[in-house]
């Protein structure tokens, strides 16, 4: 089945910095992909879904980028500030299934 | 619209007791999941129903665990029997369809001593 790594698993920035955050996965199948932000105590918040290969998807200050030759995805907080620190999540859609196969995710500290 | 609800937030057991989660979906979502997420992990999946038919149940305990979706609507998942591996969050999430966006309620964090 489909396996996705994610990295890095904690990651410390300024306020003002970019934070970087790039998932890999297995199955070439997989056609969606989704990034989820999860605060301390709360549930997962859906940041962005993309299908697209090889396109940037532009959000609230981030950015999103699909590669499928490479089995890549990326997410670029850019700008980042406090309220971003949080855990981040992406996922990839088993076309198969219907599955969200998660990655370990990214515990983001944005310090003032 | 009401999100994906959830209870009790929070259950505290000891070892060889039974607990249940309640699920509230969005309504008019077909497809209801449960997920378990431990600690600084990410959630894995353990069921997924389309309206009332499980459609993968491969990575539930089925020995202590079950889930039943009876109408299509609300879903209960039960441990019978649980033990200190089982503490995790639990997290329903419900979507319109395949390959559409999953969203998630607040979850049950359990706790088995």
């Amino acid at each position: 089945g489909e396996q996705v790594e994610q990295r890095p698993p904690h990651l410390s920035v300024r306020e003002g910095d970019s934070a970087f955050i790039t998932c890999t996965y297995t199955d070439p199948n997989s056609y969606y992909f989704f990034w989820y932000k999860q605060e301390p105590g709360a549930s997962l918040q859906l940041l962005m879904k993309v299908f697209s290969s090889t396109e940037i998807n532009e959000g609230q200050g981030f950015t999103v980028l699909l590669n499928k030759k490479d089995k890549r995805l990326s997410l670029n907080l850019t700008a980042a500030h406090p309220g971003d620190s949080a855990a981040y999540f992406c996922a990839a859609h088993d076309s198969g299934y219907n599955k969200l196969t998660f990655g370990k995710g990214t515990v983001l500290l944005v310090s003032p | 619209e009401a999100g994906v609800t959830q209870s009790p937030r929070y259950a505290v057991l000891q070892e060889g007791q039974a607990v249940s989660f309640w699920c509230d979906p969005i309504s008019g979502h077909d497809t209801l999941y449960w997920y378990q997420q431990p600690r600084d992990q990410g959630p894995q999946l353990l069921v997924y129903f389309r309206d009332e038919a499980v459609i993968d149940n491969s990575q539930l305990p089925s020995d202590r665990f079950s889930a039943v979706r009876p109408k299509g609507t609300n879903s209960t998942l039960k441990i019978q029997s649980a033990k200190q591996g089982d503490t995790a969050t639990y997290l329903c999430a419900s979507s319109l369809g395949r390959g559409d966006e999953q969203y998630f309620g607040p979850g049950t964090r359990l706790t088995v001593l």
